[in-house]
């Protein structure tokens, strides 16, 4: 089974919509993040989460919004879909920066592809 | 901030010919650094990372890069590729210390194409 699993893998909806995507980790990691990947723009990062009571905006978090239900799980919202949020989420984990003790590395789900019509 | 160029959206290379990817950072101070790679339709992979010491570093697949402070560089290498080496390269920084926005900061991506 993989570290980092995310539900749905695809996903068509509509706008107006609201969807959920899921992301559970086996890692242990208390650091959990949301990325959204569009053709040639690289992975702009949505929120990220330091553990269950600690949710952080990223650099596009306006339409998101985010619930970490234990240090587990780490599901991301689209309340009202709308279809330049046709992109492909990523969930990734970490231990933390190096230089703290950590490994500093982000390890990555396999990524839900949204299409909001 | 951090922030990271990726200078060639495409690459086209012969297998069997070299490979080298640019990646050029920005940050105050010194970074730590990622290659990922990402494979049609799969997640992330990390291929190597440098986070202090020796700066050539070696990774999966036979990659290698350098971290060249003086350059703000940390360009990926690859003496020989192979067709299943075609996919989407990604350059990463991650901040050392402060606060603001945790996790890494990517490049926009390379994408390398192999010819037969």
């Amino acid at each position: 089974d993989a570290d980092v699993t995310q539900t749905p893998r695809n996903r068509i909806t509509k706008t107006g919509k609201r969807i959920m995507l899921e992301c559970s980790q086996t890692k242990g990691h208390d650091r959990m993040y949301w990325y959204r990947q569009d053709p040639g723009l690289g992975l702009q990062l949505i929120y990220y989460s330091f553990d269950v009571k600690d949710i952080n905006k990223g650099e596009i978090s306006d339409g998101y919004s985010v619930s970490r239900q234990a240090q587990a799980k780490f599901s991301l919202s689209l309340e009202s879909a709308i279809p330049n949020q046709t992109a492909l989420y990523f969930c990734a984990t970490s231990d933390g920066k190096p230089g703290q003790g950590a490994n500093g590395e982000l390890f990555f789900g396999e990524g839900s592809r949204l299409t909001v019509l | 901030a951090q922030s990271v160029t990726q200078p060639d959206i495409h690459i086209t290379v012969s297998e069997g010919a070299s490979l080298e990817l640019r990646c050029n950072y920005s940050y105050g101070a010194t970074p730590y650094l990622f290659w990922y790679v990402q494979s049609p339709g799969q997640g992330l992979q990390l291929l190597l990372k440098y986070f202090s010491g020796d700066t050539l570093v070696q990774g999966i697949k036979g990659f290698e890069a350098e971290f060249k402070r003086s350059q703000s560089s940390f360009n990926l290498r690859k003496p020989s590729v192979h067709w299943s080496d075609a996919a989407e390269y990604f350059c990463a920084v991650g901040a050392r210390s402060g606060g603001g926005a945790d996790g890494l900061t990517f490049g926009k991506g390379t994408h390398l194409i192999i010819q037969p």
